[in-house]
């Protein structure tokens, strides 16, 4: 059964810091990897999609990193703003399995003026 | 619709009562999603749907949770006799098929309280 652990559970950064949220998963056989963001009381925002061919990819001020056979992949976060402040889920997708994704329990990430 | 739109937002009920939320997808998503998060604990699989069928129902953690969609549209998850255990945010999602590599897009939850 895939498990997915996020570390650290919780993060407070002063504004401006860069930083990195890291994710490991046990089954290594996945089809992709997801990184999402989710706001207090709101519904689960897409942020990257990596692809298990991939390495990495980037949007913005956001670069997720993907090694697919040590069970790894990290969000690096440049230059914090404090609007970035939410928890960061990951997730990810077994060969054939679609959008039926494991998921993390997240990284409460505050930043902070 | 804009989103994906979730009902009710907010819903407490008493124990061995039966509830009903409804999922509206993204117009033209094909394939809809059912997750479950329970307080301080990660989102759960539950269901999906290809169309009106649902290929894959293992998530469902008892007999007590149904669902079923309509016109490859709207949705609907229903919790009969609901247990205290059953007080989680249940999230609906869609994308435009099934296929790993599209976009899921998320609702905002429907909070449930069983007490």
């Amino acid at each position: 059964k895939q498990e997915v652990t996020q570390i650290p559970a919780a993060l407070s950064v002063p504004e401006g810091e860069n930083l990195v949220l890291n994710c490991s998963f046990t089954d290594s056989a996945i089809y992709n990897l997801q990184w999402f963001r989710q706001d207090p009381g709101k519904g689960l925002t897409s942020l990257l999609l990596i692809q298990s061919s991939q390495r990495e990819q980037t949007s913005g001020r956001l670069n997720a990193s993907l090694d697919k056979s040590s069970g790894r992949s990290t969000l690096y976060i440049a230059a914090s703003q404090p609007g970035d402040s939410a928890t960061y889920l990951c997730a990810v997708g077994l060969t054939g399995g679609g959008n039926k994704l494991t998921f993390g329990t997240g990284t409460q990430l505050k930043v902070e003026l | 619709g804009a989103g994906v739109s979730q009902s009710p937002s907010n819903k407490v009920t008493e124990k061995g009562k039966d509830v009903e939320l409804r999922c509206d997808p993204i117009s033209g998503h094909t394939a809809l999603y059912w997750y479950r998060q329970r307080l301080g604990q990660g989102l759960e699989f539950l269901i999906y749907f290809q169309g009106n069928s649902a290929p894959d129902k293992s998530g469902l953690p008892s007999d007590r949770f149904s669902a079923e969609r309509t016109g490859e549209s709207v949705s609907t998850l229903t919790i009969q006799r609901t247990q205290q255990e059953d007080s989680a945010v249940y999230l609906c999602a869609s994308s435009l098929a099934w296929n790993s590599g599209n976009t899921i897009y998320f609702g905002e939850g429907s909070w449930l309280t069983v007490v």
